[in-house]
């Protein structure tokens, strides 16, 4: 199994760009995380999804950010217009399961820079 | 709300020492309590579980118990390697969330 897939691996964009994260969960399973992580904030869960349907999406920052799950082996997630303060690490999870408590499985990560 | 305190910032032991690095957590409900451990330019991975009261996560030599009475899931190994130099997370888990902790740099001297 290639794990869950996250591209592009390293985003550099200017302030007022639109940037769009993907992420190819692994096969079968039915819940999917995008997480953001900060020296200061640690690891933020942004929103939830299972059968690509979006549980809870309180941990999204603001109208800037929005996800979607078109389907059970992809998502986006997309900032528009992207500010200097985004510039974070933003992690993919996928989980067999309908609960949070199940196990998660990271992606290796993009490294979003806004300048 | 849920909420997960872990040791802050940085442990650096040295090889073959013990090691402690404390996890407590706050929630009104049944959680089930998780490690993972992040190594540089990776995703964090599961690196032990503990799904009720009383239960002993073990892996690698690390030991975790979840102690309801105490609200705790400390992290424990009798004697560290170089190689366990990592970020650890402790989190929580239920059907409302799951929360992780602000993690602990381990880095062993050797």
């Amino acid at each position: 199994d290639a794990g869950v897939i996250q591209s592009p691996r390293h985003e550099v964009t200017e302030m007022g760009q639109e940037v769009t994260l993907r992420c190819k969960p692994i096969s079968g399973h039915n819940s999917l995380f995008w997480y953001r992580q900060t020296m200061m904030r640690g690891l933020e869960l942004l929103i939830y999804f299972n059968n690509n349907v979006p549980i809870d999406d309180s941990g999204m920052p603001e109208d800037r950010f929005s996800a979607k799950m078109p389907n059970a082996s992809f998502s986006t997630l997309k900032i528009q217009p992207s500010e200097p303060r985004d510039s974070a690490v933003y992690f993919c999870a996928s989980s067999l399961g309908e609960g949070r408590y199940e196990k998660l499985f990271f992606g290796s990560g993009t490294q979003l820079s806004v300048l | 709300g849920d909420s997960v305190v872990q040791t802050e910032g940085q442990v650096l032991p040295s090889e073959g020492d013990s090691l402690i690095v404390n996890c407590s957590y706050e929630t009104t409900q049944y959680p089930s309590l998780f490690w993972y451990v992040q190594y540089p330019g990776e995703g964090p991975q599961l690196h032990l579980k503990a799904m009720k009261a009383n239960d002993k996560g073990r892996n690698k030599g690390f030991e975790a118990m979840y102690r309801k009475e105490t609200t705790s899931f400390h992290l424990e190994k009798d004697s560290v390697q170089e190689s366990d130099s990592a970020v650890y997370f402790c989190a929580l888990g239920n059907n409302n969330d799951m929360r992780f902790g602000a993690g602990t740099r381990l880095t062993v001297k050797p």
